[in-house]
């Protein structure tokens, strides 16, 4: 089984840093993603992390501690275009042996003037 | 990255009707898809998992009967809503992986809605 929280909604102003938390619960951990979908469209890819760590490419870093079910998404310089819903998503190992992603509810960001 | 390709992107049928949505995958071979829900405002919902040539394992509360899961090559899987409600209206998204990939890789969507 799984729980994946995160909050439900965040603003934060343009050219600033905000922070997505996620916390989940599960038994069978096989990796933790990140992906942006805006309204309407399939979500986008942004970072996998599996190890404990920090995994940074450009504007979007992520932090992963296993032992504490806990990661977060960190966005820097934001733009106006960074204004959409972010979704934690653990990989589970099941006992048929499929490994899906399941979702946490999503952040929906607003990034403002 | 690999390319999966969903279609329709949308469609719009009559209640008691059967709607397949097909999911393609490119450029790699999907051993494994995954058929996702989404209701508006709301985060996706795992309906199913379908592994090349077997049955798919569907996630509590999914109706088997009512969403046909099919995947017969490494390439295609399908997903039909059979006798549709409006209820079932949704945004269907497949999701497809392949051996020593790290990522799922998302088809476009499908926006379903049964008038």
């Amino acid at each position: 089984g799984q729980n994946i929280d995160q909050p439900t909604e965040m603003t934060a102003t343009e050219g600033a840093i905000v922070q997505i938390n996620c916390t989940y619960q599960t038994s069978g951990f096989n990796g933790l993603f990140w992906y942006q979908q805006h309204a309407g469209e399939a979500p986008t890819f942004l970072s996998y992390n599996v190890l404990d760590g920090l995994e940074e490419k450009g504007r979007f870093s992520s932090f992963l501690s296993r032992s504490k079910g806990y990661s977060y998404l960190l966005l820097k310089e934001l733009q106006m275009k960074d204004s959409a819903s972010y979704l934690c998503a653990v990989r589970e190992i099941h006992l048929s042996g499929n490994t899906p992603l399941v979702f946490g509810k999503g952040t929906r960001l607003s990034v403002i003037a | 990255g690999a390319v999966v390709s969903q279609h329709p992107s949308r469609v719009i049928c009559k209640s008691g009707t059967s709607v397949k949505i097909e999911c393609r995958s490119l450029d790699f071979q999907a051993t494994t898809m995954f058929w996702y829900r989404q209701f508006p405002k709301q985060s996706l919902m795992l309906m199913a998992t379908s592994n090349e040539g077997s049955k798919a394992t569907y996630e509590q509360g999914v109706e088997k009967d009512k969403f046909l899961i099919n995947h017969a090559s490494l390439t295609l899987s399908t997903l039909t809503v059979t006798s549709a409600h409006p209820e079932d209206s949704s945004f269907y998204i497949c999701s497809a992986s392949g051996k020593a990939i790290t990522e799922a890789f998302f088809g476009q969507g499908t926006r379903l809605t049964v008038v």
